[in-house]
């Protein structure tokens, strides 16, 4: 049973230009959510998604940022328009949130780097 | 929202002593507490949690205690080996609420052989 997959694992990209993150849920997880660590702090919760919808994205900036987690593929956080700020660590966590089960899985994490 | 705070930031602890991070929450509605493990470069990695209807759990050297009443929550180590060192997080959250995790600021334990 893997774990949650993300890809790519380190991600460079010049200012002005589109960055994609990539998260695979673990096998029957139909919750994901993301994530953004800026070096030496904790995780700041972005956006949390289940299949096809958005539940609750209250710690996504409004602009230039957005995530989907469409009914067939992995969930994609898209981020327009790179700045510099945006370089950080993103994780992607899954969880199954059935009955009793609320425990969360993270992935690897992608380094985002703005040139 | 819910706050977490956690202390100490950083902790140094000899090989076969005990190390213990505190963490409190400001959302009474809170009632799901896991611990996660970061080493370097890689993803949290969950160690340990607890229900609010429990107040204590162990797992051979880890243990976690949660207070509900003054809102805060301890993780142990005992007996502490070289690869204990790692930053470590608690986090808090209401599962009613989709389960969305708040973080502590995470504490940086180093254990010296």
């Amino acid at each position: 049973n893997a774990g949650v997959m993300q890809n790519p694992r380190h991600l460079v990209r010049r200012r002005g230009q589109e960055a994609r993150l990539r998260c695979s849920p673990m096998k029957g997880h139909s919750h994901v959510y993301w994530y953004r660590q800026l070096p030496e702090e904790g995780l700041k919760f972005m956006v949390y998604l289940q299949k096809e919808n958005i539940i609750d994205e209250s710690g996504m900036p409004k602009e230039r940022f957005s995530a989907e987690f469409p009914k067939e593929g992995p969930s994609i956080l898209r981020i327009q328009q790179v700045v510099r700020g945006d370089s950080a660590a993103y994780f992607c966590a899954s969880s199954p949130l059935q009955g009793a089960n609320e425990k969360l899985f993270f992935g690897s994490g992608t380094q985002l780097s703005v040139l | 929202g819910e706050n977490v705070e956690q202390h100490p930031s950083t902790l140094s602890v000899q090989e076969g002593d005990s190390a213990v991070i505190k963490c409190t929450y400001s959302d009474s509605a809170s009632n799901y507490f896991p611990w996660y493990k970061q080493e370097l470069g890689k993803g949290p990695q969950l160690i340990i949690d607890i229900r609010s209807n429990v107040g204590e759990k162990k797992d051979q050297r880890i243990a976690v205690t949660l207070n509900k009443t003054a809102k805060h929550f301890s993780l142990h180590i005992t007996e502490t080996q070289p690869e204990d060192s790692a930053v470590y997080f608690c986090a808090a959250s209401i599962k009613a609420a989709g389960n969305k995790l708040t973080f502590g600021g995470g504490t940086r334990v180093l254990v010296k052989p």
